[in-house]
């Protein structure tokens, strides 16, 4: 049973940094590929990034694109997101999500609780 | 870069009626790799349908996904109070992982 915990969301100034981590649980780390999606108040869904299982391919969205680096540390199941240079409009939840056999391709049906990401001076 | 659109914004309807909603992609999705969830206040969003018309396990069968190339459909059959919520389409299968900027079903 894939269980997804992400920590360290807060409240940060505009232009700072933050890095958010999500770890697994109830999987072979190793063979998942992990995505992270965020979602501002009343606001969609919006994808922002996904490593491969062995971290050998990353992609991200556009508005993120240059500013944050997804990455992940298989020997402690984590995946990070390292946000840098935020701005009012990256506050919103942060998932980490996943398939739930770890194809990065896949459609996700596995989800974090979420953590809050607010930017604000 | 594929866009996804749905429409209506908001559907309005009463428990038991059918509803049908839509997803149209600029481009051609390529082998059909479109999903559709459904999000809750509160909650994570659910995946229910997979490959444009597979039902995850699980979904109750009042829900069915159709379409192929640019436009698709997510029909509820009849809609239970549980239903009410946002569904949103998504793009997988590679980058970008576009999201449609949701269709929310209230009750009337």
């Amino acid at each position: 049973q894939v269980q997804l915990v992400e920590s360290g969301g807060g409240v940060v100034q505009p232009g700072r940094s933050l890095r958010l981590s999500c770890t697994a649980s109830g999987v072979t780390f190793t063979r998942f590929g992990m995505h992270w999606v965020r979602q501002a108040a009343g606001k969609g869904l919006e994808w922002v990034a996904v490593i491969w299982p062995d971290g050998s391919e990353k992609y991200y969205g556009d508005s993120v694109k240059g500013r944050f680096t997804i990455s992940r540390d298989n020997s402690k199941n984590t995946v990070y997101l390292q946000m840098n240079s935020l701005r009012a409009e990256d506050t919103a939840v942060y998932y980490c999500a996943c398939q739930w056999d770890g194809n990065p391709r896949a459609a996700v049906d596995k989800w974090g609780q979420g953590t809050m990401v607010t930017v604000s001076s | 870069e594929i866009v996804l659109t749905q429409s209506p914004g908001t559907l309005s309807l009463s428990p038991g009626e059918r509803a049908a909603l839509s997803c149209r992609a600029s481009q051609s999705v390529p082998n059909n790799q479109l999903a559709w969830f459904q999000q809750k206040p509160g909650q994570a969003p659910r995946l229910l349908i997979y490959g444009a018309s597979h039902r995850v396990a699980g979904i109750p069968d009042r829900f069915s996904g159709s379409g192929s190339g640019t436009d698709f459909t997510l029909a509820i059959s009849r809609l239970e109070p549980e239903d009410f919520a946002v569904y949103y389409c998504q793009r997988y299968g590679g980058s970008p992982f576009t999201f449609g900027p949701g269709t929310k079903v209230d009750i009337k």
